[in-house]
């Protein structure tokens, strides 16, 4: 059961650099979210989407684009990559109401240097 | 405001002793759902447990159970006869209606780390 699936785990970039994380669910979920989170902190919603097609901005989306073209797939790019957006990134996902029980990816660990 | 507040950063508990981590909330709202989430050292998210403000009854998930006080609008997660493996970051969330959709607003953590 493969779940949520989140690449890659683990990146450096330099100030300035894209990047695209990318996640993909085999459940069928309807809603994917981006969450960010930073030491010490709480998860921080970037952008979720509630079905292929349809996005919205969450608490923290500057910096941030993001798209929903198939039920399974809801890439987050990063354009111009700063210090202030090294964090932790996780994807999640859930069926049928908005923010029920979510399933996590594994994580994505950026730097920016 | 919509809050989430975790007031124990870090807490030490001897294993096989029970565990309580506090969560209080703040909404106005009359519909809401509270969530437990543990964060292991490997980094991924695990569901623990769930309360509905409207659910009369505790939520209980085998050895976790949620202690709903909602005029106190406190929302304790309680680990029963803890565990080595019960040594991890531990999140309360709590689900609100923002704008046309739900939201989750998530509390700070609290490290839990079980001596033997």
């Amino acid at each position: 059961n493969a779940g949520v699936t989140q690449t890659p785990k683990f990146r450096i970039l330099k100030i300035g650099q894209s990047m695209t994380l990318q996640c993909t669910q085999d459940m069928n979920h309807n809603y994917m979210y981006w969450y960010r989170q930073d030491p010490g902190m709480g998860l921080k919603l970037i952008y979720y989407s509630v079905g292929a097609g349809i996005t919205d901005k969450g608490e923290v989306p500057n910096g941030y684009n993001v798209s929903r073209s198939t039920t399974e797939d809801f890439p987050l790019r990063l354009e111009l990559a700063a210090p202030s957006q090294t964090s932790v990134y996780f994807c999640a996902s859930s069926y049928r109401v908005a923010n029920e029980k979510l399933f996590f990816g594994s994580g994505t660990q950026l730097s920016v240097l | 405001a919509q809050k989430i507040t975790q007031t124990q950063p870090g807490m030490f508990v001897q294993e096989k002793e029970a565990v309580t981590l506090d969560c209080t909330y703040d909404t106005s709202d009359q519909s809401y759902g509270l969530f437990w989430y543990k964060q292991p050292s490997s980094g991924e998210m695990i569901f623990l447990i769930y309360q509905g403000s409207y659910d009369e009854q505790n939520a209980t998930e085998g050895r976790y159970s949620l202690n709903f006080q909602k005029a106190r609008k406190s929302a304790n997660l309680v680990i029963s006869a803890s565990q080595l493996g019960d040594s991890a970051m531990y999140f309360c969330a709590m689900r609100v209606r923002m704008d046309s959709n739900y939201q989750l607003i998530w509390g700070a953590g609290t490290k839990l780390i079980i001596k033997p």
